[in-house]
């Protein structure tokens, strides 16, 4: 069964520094990989995703993501983060030639950023 | 609606007591699941439905929890007896079916927060 490890449970970072957050999968055939995004008292939405061909994914909000089949990870970066991307961040991964079987979730990490 | 549609948005109840929450999912959307978001613990697949096929309930904590889908549209998340423990925000999500359409991107609705006091 397929998992998914975000190493950072909380990062803070300042308006306006780089940040990227780590996430990694178990080692699949191939993988869908996606980026949700949850913001205060909202439910989740996408941001990104990873299905194919280009291993820099650019999403919403200037969020981008890079596919590293070799190190099976999948991190997210914003080069400028802003005080409404303070959020929690969800990294998910599912097995394409299963069907719909269920995302499957990792803990997420909860992105401060500080004035 | 546009979007997936959750109710009620906040259950406080007694320990002890069943619940239901309710989920309408996007209009013409077959695969519809249920997550639980608890403190610190990211998102728990609890059950999956599509279409008429019957549902992957390998997510599902104990005997106490039952979900149900009539119609192949709203679905009804039960929760008999509720413990402490139960208290949680629990979420909706549909998505298109069909293997080669399937992108895995699910639709998510605001949740359910319940709290068992």
């Amino acid at each position: 069964a397929q998992s998914v490890t975000q190493l950072d449970s909380q990062v803070p970072v300042f308006e306006e520094a780089p940040v990227e957050l780590r996430c990694n999968y178990s080692s699949s055939v191939s993988v869908y990989l996606f980026w949700y995004v949850q913001y205060p008292n909202q439910g989740l939405q996408l941001l990104l995703k990873y299905l194919s061909g280009s291993t820099l994914v650019k999403g919403i909000n200037g969020f981008e993501a890079e596919f590293n089949k070799s190190q099976t990870s999948f991190h997210l970066r914003k080069p400028s983060v802003h005080i409404s991307d303070t959020a929690e961040y969800f990294c998910a991964v599912s097995d394409p030639y299963s069907g719909n079987t269920p995302l499957v979730f990792g803990k997420g990490t909860r992105l401060s950023v500080i004035a | 609606g546009a979007g997936v549609s959750q109710s009620p948005s906040n259950k406080v109840t007694e320990k002890g007591k069943d619940v239901e929450l309710r989920c309408d999912p996007i209009s013409g959307h077959t695969a519809l699941y249920w997550y639980r978001q608890s403190l610190g613990q990211g998102l728990e697949f609890l059950i999956y439905f599509q279409g008429n096929s019957a549902p992957d309930k390998s997510g599902l904590p104990s005997d106490r929890f039952s979900a149900e889908r009539t119609g192949g549209s709203v679905s009804t998340l039960t929760i008999q007896r509720t413990q402490q423990e139960d208290s949680a925000v629990y979420l909706c999500a549909s998505s298109r079916s069909g293997r080669l359409s399937n992108t895995g991107e699910l639709f998510f609705g605001e949740g359910s927060r319940l709290t068992v006091l």
